[in-house]
């Protein structure tokens, strides 16, 4: 079945450092990719999506590339903020339907000022 | 003006209860969703709904049951609670053939 696998975390970085966090996946057919970010004490927020291959999904700051050779969706930031910290959720989905989400497991991300 | 609205937001409850948690959208969404966080913060679908059909049931117990009275709602209920359904439960919805979901702000289920 379809699966995604993320970098374990958490993630330490210094404001201001570059952020990547790495994402894979494995599916059937030709999903959309998702990047969600879950603030502490709240729900997910989508940040970014891509729906073809070599598309890029942006989104405050955030960018992630679509690469079906590889089947990553790897998240980038330039220069990360203290607000930035949070936890990351690849996610896959199908082309269309109802068939919801499959999620990484996340990726904690602690900016420290 | 929440897109996706849950209530109760933290539910606290003995084993052996019955519980329900509500969701609401109002977004004309025709598709609704379950998902499930546990401990480790891992998510999973447990349903979806569209337009009142069911769409998803990824083995879940059948102790949790979806009911949707109409487009703008799917509320969970959950019989018999255990220690094990302790976790937070997510709603989401989209519009069909968009997988991209607003999900609401999380219902905090601890089971004592």
């Amino acid at each position: 079945g379809d699966s995604v696998t993320q970098m374990e975390g958490p993630v330490t970085l210094s404001e201001e450092a570059f952020l990547t966090i790495n994402c894979t996946y494995t599916a059937t057919g030709y999903p959309s990719l998702f990047w969600y970010v879950q603030y502490p004490g709240e729900g997910l927020q989508l940040l970014l999506k891509a729906t073809k291959a070599d598309d890029k999904g942006s989104n405050k700051g955030f960018e992630a590339t679509y690469r079906k050779e590889t089947t990553s969706f790897h998240l980038e930031k330039g220069s990360v903020q203290v607000s930035d910290s949070a936890v990351y959720f690849c996610a896959l989905g199908p082309r269309g339907g109802a068939d919801g989400l499959t999620f990484g497991k996340g990726t904690h991300l602690i900016i420290q000022p | 003006d929440t897109a996706v609205s849950q209530t109760p937001k933290y539910l606290v409850t003995q084993m052996g209860n019955d519980k329900s948690i509500k969701c609401e959208q109002n977004l004309g969404h025709d598709t609704m969703y379950w998902y499930k966080q546990d401990s480790k913060k891992f998510l999973k679908i447990m349903f979806s709904y569209n337009n009142k059909e069911l769409i998803i049931n990824e083995t879940v117990p059948n102790r949790f049951s979806p009911k949707s009275p109409d487009k703008a709602h799917l509320n969970l209920h959950i019989n018999s609670l255990e220690l094990g359904d302790s976790a937070v439960y997510f709603c989401a919805s989209s519009i069909g053939g968009q997988p991209a979901a607003f999900f609401g702000q999380g219902t905090r289920l601890t089971v004592v």
